[in-house]
């Protein structure tokens, strides 16, 4: 398996326009988590799904924040409008809820945002 | 809520010194813990996990952790460290299935090793 696949690795914007970010999951794992890494704040989970669901999205930040999980292999963050604020690293976990590699988190490489 | 306090943001070393980071969790049920290093520029990978049983586990490139659940903690151990365990370092923890496997992290603690 090719594990967690994220893209962009880095994006650079300017305040005001649209990210999207990407994670293609590690297969048969129905669990999916957002975190994103500040040298202030740490790493923050901002929302998780579980089989495509929404469980829990009380850390992100704002509106401006959104994610989805269409199906099973792919799931976007996307921020609109963004702001220098939201520059961070972006990491894309998956877990396979018990089974598996029991309970552990497989991250992927991260994508850093930087919003001018 | 869950939170995980981690006692030191930056630790420096010199090589072969011994490494003990603190951890500690506010939660009374049944926990998971795991310890987690990232290394300069890469994501985060899994050192050790504890989930039941002797508390006292044994992860990859010679650490361990033992838990106290008297105290609430879950300190990282390394009898002799060596310049390659420059790193952050995070502890986490979850409720499992009870708790949908939502995992909190601590805030991160960075060691710099000397040569």
């Amino acid at each position: 398996d090719a594990g967690v696949i994220q893209s962009p690795r880095h994006e650079v914007t300017e305040m005001g326009q649209e990210v999207t970010l990407r994670c293609k999951p590690i297969s048969g794992h129905d669990y999916l988590f957002w975190y994103r890494q500040t040298m202030m704040r740490g790493l923050e989970l901002l929302i998780y799904f579980n089989n495509n669901v929404p469980i829990d999205d009380s850390g992100m930040p704002e509106d401006r924040f959104s994610a989805k999980m269409p199906n099973a292999s792919f799931s976007t963050l996307k921020i609109q409008p963004s702001e220098p604020r939201d520059s961070a690293v972006y990491f894309c976990a998956t877990h396979g809820g018990g089974r598996g590699s029991y309970n552990e988190q497989f991250f992927g490489p991260g994508t850093r945002l930087t919003v001018l | 809520a869950q939170s995980v306090s981690q006692h030191n943001h930056h630790v420096i070393l010199s090589e072969a010194a011994s490494l003990e980071l603190g951890c500690n969790y506010s939660y009374g049920g049944t926990v998971n813990l795991f310890w987690y290093v990232q290394y300069p520029g890469q994501h985060l990978q899994l050192l050790l996990k504890y989930f039941s049983g002797d508390p006292l586990v044994k992860g990859i490139k010679g650490f361990e952790a033992e838990f106290i659940k008297s105290k609430f903690s879950f300190n990282l151990r390394k009898p002799s460290v060596q310049w390659s365990d420059t790193a952050e370092y995070f502890c986490a923890v979850n409720e499992g299935w009870t708790g949908g496997f939502k995992t909190i992290f601590g805030a991160g603690t960075r060691l710099f090793v000397k040569a």
